[in-house]
C-alpha cells in the first residue's frame, strides 16, 4: 500500500526553525516528484514546495521562498522541509503529497495525514 | 486570495445534481489540466478527478469533471449525505511555476 507519513511538527516561537520529515512506503520514492502542501486552521489548501525525483528541480511558493528549503534522501525514502524564520502565519497542518509521476507531476495521488506546526510565543 | 476562484459554498438535497465552478486564467487552467480534491471533515485531501475529467479507481461515477478555456467544473449527481466535504480545484501555473488551488467549496447536503 502506498503511504506517506509526516512528522516533526510542533510548537515553535516566531523566528525559530523546524524540520519536517515525510517517510514513504509502498513505492520507490526516487521515482516520483514530491510536494508539501499546507492548510492553516479553518482555511484552504496552499501548495508551498515541490522537488523532482533527483532533486534537480525545486519550486517554492512566494510565501515561503527564501525561508523554507525542500530536500529529499531517496535512499532513506524520505522527504524533508526545513523551515526557518517562522512566522505566525506559517501555522498550519503540513501535508506531504506524492505526484502521480516524475516527468510531469500530473496530480497528487497520495497524501499523508499531516503534521501540525504552530508558531506562537 | 486564491489564484483559482471557487464559490465558498454549495448545497443540495439528496439525489440532486450539484456543480462547483473553478475559474482561472491563461497561465493556469488555460494552459494546464485541472484536478479536483475532496477533503472529508477531519481527514487529508484525496484526488477525486484528475486531468480534467478522469476518475481514479474507487471514485463513484456520480462525480464528473470538465474544463473549457480558463474554467473548470465538478459535477456531483445523485447527491448523498456522505458527499458533504470541502472540494478544491488545482492546476499548475506556468507563470508562478507552482501549483495553485482554489479557495475551496464547502458542500452541504440538506
Amino acid at each position: 500500500e502506498v503511504q506517506v507519513v509526516e512528522s516533526g511538527g510542533g510548537l515553535v516561537k516566531p523566528g525559530g526553525s523546524l524540520r519536517l520529515s515525510c517517510v514513504a512506503s509502498g513505492f520507490t520514492l526516487g521515482g516520483y516528484s514530491m510536494n508539501w502542501v499546507r492548510q492553516a486552521p479553518g482555511q484552504g489548501l496552499e501548495w508551498i514546495s515541490a522537488i523532482s525525483s533527483s532533486s534537480v528541480y525545486k519550486y517554492y511558493a512566494d510565501s515561503v521562498k527564501g525561508r523554507f528549503t525542500i530536500s529529499r534522501d531517496n535512499a532513506k525514502s524520505s522527504l524533508y522541509l526545513q523551515m526557518d524564520s517562522l512566522r505566525a502565519e506559517d501555522t498550519a497542518v503540513y501535508y506531504c503529497a506524492k505526484c502521480h509521476s516524475d516527468s510531469e507531476c500530473g496530480w497528487f495521488d497520495s497524501w499523508g495525514q499531516g503534521t501540525l506546526v504552530t508558531v506562537s510565543s | 486570495q486564491s489564484v483559482l476562484t471557487q464559490p465558498p459554498s454549495a448545497s443540495g438535497t439528496p439525489r440532486q445534481r450539484v456543480t462547483i465552478s473553478c475559474s482561472g486564467s491563461s497561465s493556469n487552467i488555460g494552459s494546464s489540466t485541472v484536478n479536483w480534491y475532496q477533503q472529508l471533515p477531519g481527514t487529508a485531501p484525496k484526488v477525486l478527478i484528475y486531468t480534467n475529467d478522469q476518475r481514479p479507481s474507487g471514485v463513484p461515477g456520480r462525480f464528473s469533471g470538465s474544463k473549457s478555456g480558463t474554467s473548470a467544473s465538478l459535477a456531483i449527481s445523485g447527491l448523498q449525505s456522505e458527499d458533504e466535504a470541502d472540494y478544491y480545484c488545482a492546476a499548475w501555473d506556468y507563470s508562478l511555476k507552482g501549483w495553485v488551488f482554489g479557495g475551496g467549496t464547502k458542500l452541504t447536503v440538506l
